[in-house]
């Protein structure tokens, strides 16, 4: 069974310094891959998605997600944050009609 | 502009007592989903529709029920909620099935408390 697996329950940062957000999956098949990020009192937004092609995905907010088939992995970055990306991060994994979501990184940003 | 709307944002019901979740949109999309999220847990797709087929998913209890009169509204109810069915509740919408290729919007949910 497909399962999407985000090892970092929680994360704290400080503005201005690097993230990475680690996300892996379990599929047989290249998967679809996509990072969605919550903020408080908000819906789910959208980052980025991968499907295929260059490995490397450029998303909204300056965030980038790049896919490793070697390790199932599929993690974001975002070479400076910012306070405002204080959110809860989802990770999720597609296959036909099936969907399945992580269980989600909190981010905390420290001034 | 909002998008997706849900109401209410905070909903309180007693053990067993009938419940309904409301999330209307404005993008005039063809496929509505409710998901439900539990504390620290990752979103699970409880059923969605497209247009007025409705598509149940295998593990979704049979106390969770759904309508859909028109293209903008969709209800959850929950006929006899129990403690454990206190979550969030998540709306989202795609213009069509295969969420590849049609993202899905997301309403803010309603969060959803069983006394």
């Amino acid at each position: 069974a497909q399962s999407v697996t985000q090892p970092d329950i929680h994360i704290t940062v400080s503005e201005g310094a690097s993230l990475e957000l680690r996300c892996n999956y379990s599929y047989g098949a290249t998967p679809y891959l996509f990072w969605y990020v919550q903020s408080p009192g908000q819906g789910l937004q959208l980052l980025l998605k991968y499907f295929s092609g260059d490995t490397l995905v450029q998303g909204i907010k300056g965030f980038e997600a790049e896919f490793k088939r070697s390790q199932s992995s599929f993690n974001l970055r975002k070479p400076s944050v910012h306070w405002s990306d204080a959110a809860e991060y989802f990770c999720a994994v597609g296959t036909g009609n099936q969907f399945y979501f992580g269980t989600g990184t909190s981010l905390t940003v420290i001034p | 502009d909002a998008m997706v709307i849900q109401n209410p944002r905070y909903q309180v019901t007693q053990f067993g007592k009938p419940v309904t979740l409301s999330c209307s949109q404005t993008l005039n999309h063809n496929v509505m989903y409710w998901y439900q999220q539990k504390s620290s847990q990752a979103p699970k797709l409880l059923f969605h529709y497209y247009d007025k087929d409705f598509n149940n998913e295998a593990d979704t209890p049979d106390n969770f029920q759904s309508r859909r009169p028109n293209t903008s509204f969709c209800f959850l109810d929950i006929r006899s909620p129990g403690l454990g069915d206190a979550a969030m509740y998540l709306c989202a919408t795609s213009r069509d099935l295969g969420f590849l290729d049609h993202e899905q919007y997301f309403g803010p949910g309603t969060r959803l408390t069983v006394t």
